[in-house]
């Protein structure tokens, strides 16, 4: 089993563009999360979904799209880049029921300038 | 938003000692309570997922503790190494939502 798995590793992006970061797990977890990694603050829940089909938002949405068609992956979409997001990105997948802990991948770092 | 608190913010402690920090949350609605490693540069690892008032666990020289009804979770590593250096999160989801909310997180040197 691969895990999760997350594309690209980095990426620099300019000021105004789009991209998407790719994220995508094999264990068949239905709960899925975007995470971005803040100097000092820790991670911070920026979208999460609980299934096909299924989204909300966390903490810090603004900005940021998702979307889940299949139970494997959930890309996370940056429309127009501001400097603001430059951060890494983590997704991190979750088997359902209390016991379970959050599996992550291995981060995606992203620079705006 | 839950709110998640974690203190110290970072610590710095020599080889050998032993210390332990903490992780605070609104004990209404609890669920479960997840601790995390993380490393510098790589992903947060889980440490420990604990779900009833009272509950104690351990892996290695590191245990943790959980008071629901206060709403709090202590971790303790004993005897520091330089490898224990990291970053220490805690994240308790609420009932009826898997919205995992980390705290700021406690920062860890271990000094040889």
């Amino acid at each position: 089993n691969a895990g999760v798995t997350q594309t690209p590793k980095f990426r620099i992006l300019k000021i105004g563009q789009s991209m998407t970061l790719q994220c995508t797990q094999d264990m068949n977890h239905n709960y899925m999360y975007w995470y971005r990694q803040d100097p000092g603050m820790g991670l911070k829940l920026i979208y999460y979904s609980v299934g096909a089909g299924i989204t909300d938002k966390g903490e810090v949405p603004n900005g940021y799209n998702v979307s889940r068609s299949t139970t494997e992956d959930f890309p996370l979409r940056l429309e127009l880049a501001a400097p603001s997001q430059t951060s890494v990105y983590f997704c991190a997948s979750i088997l359902q029921g209390a016991n379970s802990p959050l599996h992550f991948g291995n981060g995606t770092r992203l620079t705006v300038t | 938003i839950l709110n998640v608190e974690q203190s110290p913010q970072s610590l710095h402690v020599q080889e050998g000692d032993s210390t332990n920090f903490t992780c605070s949350f609104p004990s209404s609605n609890f669920y479960a309570l997840h601790w995390y490693r993380w490393e510098t540069a790589k992903s947060p690892e889980a440490l420990f997922v604990m779900t009833l008032n009272g509950d104690e666990k351990k892996k290695g020289r590191i245990s943790a503790t959980l008071n629901t009804k206060e709403g709090y979770s202590y971790l303790y590593i004993k005897g520091s190494q330089p490898e224990d250096s990291a970053t220490y999160l805690c994240a308790p989801p609420t009932s009826g939502t898997y919205k995992y909310i980390f705290g700021t997180g406690t920062r860890l040197k271990v000094l040889a």
